[in-house]
């Protein structure tokens, strides 16, 4: 069983629509929650991050931890053609030493 | 601007040939790292290097070696020994205390030939 899982999709939604993606994990010692977004071709730029559990918001995005249920989600509103890239869940452990474990990544288009 | 140049964009290899992969940042960073990132796998862990002179195997280091002589140079080379290196590989790097940080390379495409 991997760390990470994750949906790989690919997931295809009409512009405007809500999007949820998810990762669910089986290390209870992750800490740090992080989602990347990734365009063809290109490497990953940190889109969200929290620590431990909790929501996050950040302008279209919001960002949740339930670490109870070892399961992230992040939610795009109104979600836009430029929103069309991959998703990649990582978390990590305490300390700076601590790898960066992510998950498959979710392929997701916006349709105009 | 500050940031991690990898090069070259697209690397083609012969069977049997090793190849060397840059990358260097100017972000003063401590740590940097190899990823390899295959379709549907998400990205796999290949060597990193916390200090100068000094790194570590991940997940997937058989077949691939890497050097840190300077601090913003941290070069990987393909061996022949590396049975499928077809894949796109990603630099990074981050500050050595923060969780978060991590900066990365727009990536090399190798494809063997």
């Amino acid at each position: 069983q991997k760390e990470v899982e994750q949906d790989p999709g690919p997931l295809s939604v009409p512009e405007g629509a809500i999007v949820s993606l998810n990762c669910t994990y089986s290390n209870s010692a992750f800490q740090y929650f992080m989602w990347y977004r990734q365009y063809s071709r290109k490497g990953p730029e940190l889109l969200m991050y929290t620590y431990s559990s909790g929501n996050k918001e950040d302008g279209r995005f919001t960002a949740q931890v339930d670490k109870s249920s070892k399961y992230i989600s992040l939610f795009i509103r109104d979600s836009q053609p430029s929103d069309s890239a991959t998703y990649l869940c990582a978390m990590s452990g305490v300390g700076g030493a601590q790898k960066l474990v992510f998950g498959q990544g979710t392929r997701l288009t916006i349709n105009p | 601007d500050g940031g991690i140049t990898q090069s070259p964009k697209y690397l083609f290899r012969k069977e049997g040939q090793n190849v060397t992969l840059s990358c260097e940042q100017n972000l003063n960073h401590d740590a940097m790292y190899w990823y390899r990132q295959d379709p549907g796998q998400g990205l796999r862990l290949i060597y990193y290097s916390q200090i100068v002179n000094d790194f570590q195997k991940g997940d997937i280091a058989e077949g691939y070696s890497v050097s840190r002589e300077k601090k913003e140079s941290f070069p990987l080379t393909v061996t022949s020994a590396q049975k499928n290196p077809t894949a796109f590989y990603l630099c990074a790097s981050k500050q050595g205390s923060g969780n978060y940080g991590y900066t990365f390379g727009s990536g090399t495409r190798l494809t063997v030939v």
